[in-house]
């Protein structure tokens, strides 16, 4: 059962354009969501998060958006740079438990 | 900067064996986790723990899974009997509060089951 889904495996974007990474989820009772970046073998690392009760908040060149009508969340990325390639995680967070996306592979080229 | 460790960064067993993987929080967490992640597949949850017990687990931790904090500073992740399919990449995570809160991670354990 995939509570938290990343339709998008990959995406390409060029360095300085802006990268969109999407996120849906189904559990209504999610109140709390994360991105996660992650490097091959290494574990993931926070990047940014929101409470259910908010619909954006920024941290430098990255903005999360929440839609909870559409139980949708994006990440947007604002001027891409080539360090930013790697694997992105959306997670959602209820009780004791981090739901997991299967992550989208972001590639920015210089 | 506080960080979660483990321990072994990789590790290979031959299938029926008993592995333990260990995972040192950061100090001041009260709620700690272990996920996995096979090879090109998502990150899946399977447990975490608080107050010495198990707070929730996924269906992935069978009767062949156990946790345990055995002193103050270790939680420790072990499979009685690994399977081939047990091969995966392990990841400790522990958070100070439950709610509201971004989990940190460890690197992983990589467990290659031959």
């Amino acid at each position: 059962d995939q509570q938290v889904k990343q339709n998008s495996p990959s995406l390409s974007v060029q360095e300085g354009r802006i990268s969109i990474l999407n996120c849906d989820y189904t559990n209504s009772m999610f109140d709390y969501f994360l991105w996660y970046k992650k490097y091959p073998a290494e574990g993931p690392t926070f990047l940014i998060s929101i409470s259910s009760i908010k619909d954006k908040n920024e941290d430098g060149r990255f903005t999360v958006f929440l839609n909870k009508s559409a139980k949708h969340l994006s990440l947007h990325i604002v001027p891409s740079q080539p360090g930013d390639s790697a694997v992105y995680f959306c997670a959602a967070s209820a009780r004791n438990q981090f739901y997991f996306g299967t992550g989208t592979s972001l590639t920015v080229i210089p | 900067e506080p960080e979660v460790t483990q321990t072994p960064s990789h590790q290979v067993t031959q299938m029926g064996q008993e592995v333990i993987l260990r995972c040192v929080p950061i100090s001041n967490h009260l709620y700690f986790y272990w996920y996995r992640q096979i090879l090109g597949q998502k990150v899946e949850f399977l447990v975490s723990f608080y107050n010495n017990e198990i707070s929730e687990k996924s269906e992935i931790f069978d009767d062949q899974f156990s946790v345990e904090r055995p002193d103050g500073s270790n939680f420790t992740l072990k499979i009685r009997s690994t399977k081939l399919e047990d091969s995966a990449m392990y990841f400790c995570a522990s958070t100070e509060r439950r709610a509201y809160v971004e989990a940190f991670f460890g690197q992983g354990t990589r467990l290659t089951v031959v």
